[in-house]
């Protein structure tokens, strides 16, 4: 089974760009989360979908958008680029409620902001 | 506030030696994670603790879990270079799978 893949892996925009970024879950996960790891901040959660609805939004500014569409696949935009938005981000999958299910994180995006 | 502290953040170890890394949290949750990340990586899942009592073994990594006290811990048995990494707990946050609380990471360095 493929994993988690994310596009692209590597990002350099200007402040005040915006940003698309892109996670692709597991075959059969319906549940898609991302986060921002920062060296300051450490791992922070976003926020979370599942089958296209958002469940959970964690506490960023409304900058930070997403979607998922209904093949699972989801995107996050960033508008208005900061300087801290440097960071890199993981897109995370899973089944959603199965058993002992857990999550599953793609390798992630570095986005450079300049 | 949902808070999870690791402790230590950082630890340097010989091989062969033995160790525990430890996970609080403040609130009650249903389940707790323990991840591995290497450096420039992404995340690997090594257990996932569901229960009070809770205990999961992978190798020389072994996983516990009190509820009661809010407390995890992963044990390190005999340490080999390749644990070298950086080692997150993490734990659900309003029921859902999706939404992980993680603690600071510990960075342990296994010196030969």
């Amino acid at each position: 089974k493929a994993g988690v893949t994310q596009t692209p892996r590597y990002l350099i925009k200007t402040r005040g760009q915006q940003v698309t970024l892109s996670c692709s879950p597991i075959s059969g996960h319906r549940s898609v989360s991302w986060y921002q790891q920062t060296p300051g901040q450490g791992l922070q959660f976003l926020f979370e979908y599942f089958s296209e609805t958002q469940r959970n939004k964690g506490n960023f500014p409304g900058r930070f958008s997403g979607r998922q569409f209904s093949n699972s696949r989801s995107e996050m935009n960033v508008s208005t680029l900061e300087l801290g938005d440097s960071a890199l981000y993981l897109c995370a999958s899973s089944s959603a409620g199965v058993g002992t299910d857990t999550q599953y994180f793609g390798p992630g995006t570095r986005l450079t902001v300049l | 506030e949902l808070k999870v502290e690791q402790n230590p953040l950082f630890l340097s170890m010989q091989e062969g030696k033995n160790y525990t890394i430890y996970c609080n949290y403040s609130t009650t949750s249903d389940r707790l994670y323990w991840y591995r990340q290497d450096p420039g990586k992404s995340l690997e899942s090594l257990f996932v603790l569901l229960s009070n009592g809770a205990v999961k073994q992978e190798g020389r990594l072994m996983a516990s879990l009190d509820t009661k006290a809010r407390l995890s811990t992963l044990h390190i048995t005999a340490a080999v270079h390749d644990l070298s990494a950086t080692y997150f707990c993490a734990v659900n946050y309003g029921g859902s799978q999706g939404n992980l609380i993680f603690g600071k990471g510990t960075k342990l360095s296994v010196k030969p």
